[in-house]
């Protein structure tokens, strides 16, 4: 069972370049999320999704695109990638409903440089 | 809008009790939770509360939870070398629905 897995491990963009981040559930959660972590900011949010073929913008949302095509996908667009986007990114899913005791599980993150 | 906040770093030795401290704004917060993140990994979920309760143990942690105060600690008890990483305070009202608010991190360090 792998859980969340998120590709690629490391990534170094030029500004203007755009990419994919890639992140895959394999167990049928209904809820998906970004968060970039930042130092000294914690995680923030940039987009969130409550099932497949919805999709909700965060705290964090601008220079970032999401999809949801299917349950278990949701990729993370950078149309034109800024330094300002240099971070490390974490994908989340969680099973619906008011399930406090299954929480969120996280991919081990893709760490972005753009030069 | 909603903000969680937590000190920096806590420096405890070997074999001490830790105390983290978070505190948090909003009111309609149902779920609290406290993740655990090591170097290089994702965030791994330590333990949580809902907001109709107070306290909670599981083994060497025990959160405390004052809805008053808006004030959640997380208590480790006879800290290891392997208890040092980075302590996330986080909280939502709908669970993960629509994505959590963090703290931005206590760095527990454990000296010898």
């Amino acid at each position: 069972n792998a859980g969340v897995t998120q590709t690629p491990k490391f990534q170094v963009l030029k500004t203007g370049q755009s990419m994919t981040l890639q992140c895959a559930q394999d167990m049928n959660h209904e809820y998906m999320s970004w968060y970039r972590q930042d130092p000294g900011m914690g995680l923030r949010l940039i987009h969130y999704s409550v099932g497949a073929g919805i999709t909700d913008q965060g705290e964090v949302p601008n220079g970032y695109n999401v999809s949801r095509s299917t349950t278990e996908d949701f990729p993370l667009r950078l149309l034109s990638a800024a330094p300002s986007q240099t971070s490390v990114y974490f994908c989340a899913s969680s099973p619906a409903g008011e399930r406090y005791n299954s929480p969120l599980h996280f991919g081990n993150g893709t760490r972005l440089t753009v030069t | 809008g909603e903000d969680v906040e937590q000190s920096l770093f806590l420096s405890v030795r070997e074999g001490d009790s830790s105390v983290i401290n978070c505190t948090y704004t909003d009111s309609s917060s149902t779920y609290l939770y406290w993740y655990k993140q090591e170097p290089g990994a994702g965030l791994q979920l330590l333990t949580y509360i809902f907001s109709n309760m107070d306290m909670k143990q599981d083994q060497r942690l025990t959160v405390l939870l004052n809805k008053k105060d808006k004030h959640l600690s997380l208590r480790i008890a006879d800290t290891q070398t392997g208890d040092s990483a980075i302590y996330f305070c986080a909280e939502s009202v709908r669970g993960g629905a629509d994505g959590l608010t963090f703290g931005k991190g206590t760095h527990l360090i454990i000296q010898p």
